[in-house]
């Protein structure tokens, strides 16, 4: 089972519409948890962080239930431009070699 | 403030040789990693470094090797390239285990 594991793509929607994405992450000890977003042949970047509690960022949300070790990411309002992949990370805690394990991502794309 | 510096950003070799890709940040942090993204696998860790003068190996090092003399840089070596190492790959730098700031990657065909 790999580490991070998103819902596989590609989510084709219109315009206006509300996207959601799953992630769910295999290592309890996790302690932090982040949406990036790579556009087309061009670096990831960082979209949000996801805190315990749920936070908002504009039409962005995101989720973290971590007795179920799930991550959401809704888009709200879907805009042309948020086309591209979204990418589930979460990190491994220093006393695991502290690195960023990242999800193989989940491309959207929003039509007229 | 330029980031995260990764060149070259376009490379092509014949299987056999060798070549190092350079990452420079001037953020002074201390995590700096190498990343390689290929269709349907998503970014996987090659190397990664927590200072200078340390490093360790990620989920696929075999092939690369990487050193951290500076806190600045942090250059991957492919010791005798192969196709299966064509691939982009990403330079991050972190201010610790958490957040990462990527260059603009390398694009390497290994013909």
């Amino acid at each position: 089972r790999k580490e991070v594991e998103q819902d596989p793509g590609p989510f084709n929607v219109p315009e206006g519409a509300t996207v959601a994405f799953n992630c769910t992450y295999s290592n309890s000890a996790s302690q932090s948890f982040f949406w990036y977003r790579q556009d087309c042949r061009k670096e990831p970047k960082l979209l949000m962080s996801v805190y315990s509690s749920g936070n908002e960022d504009g039409r962005f949300t995101a989720q973290l239930n971590r007795a179920s070790q799930y991550i959401s990411l809704l888009i709200r309002d879907s805009k042309l431009s948020d086309s591209a992949t979204y990418l589930c990370v979460v990190n491994r805690p220093r006393n695991q070699g502290g690195k960023l394990i990242f999800g193989q991502g989940t491309e959207l794309s929003v039509k007229p | 403030n330029a980031g995260v510096t990764q060149t070259p950003k376009f490379q092509v070799l014949k299987t056999g040789q060798s070549m190092t890709l350079q990452c420079a940040q001037d953020m002074n942090h201390e995590y700096m990693s190498w990343y390689r993204q290929d269709p349907g696998m998503g970014l996987r860790l090659i190397h990664y470094s927590v200072g200078a003068g340390i490093t360790d190996q990620g989920e696929v090092p075999n092939g690369y090797n990487v050193s951290r003399s500076t806190t600045e840089d942090f250059p991957l070596r492919l010791l005798s390239a192969a196709p299966s190492q064509t691939s982009v790959y990403f330079c991050a730098s972190s201010p610790g285990d958490r957040l990462a700031f990527f260059g603009q990657g390398t694009r390497l065909t290994v013909v």
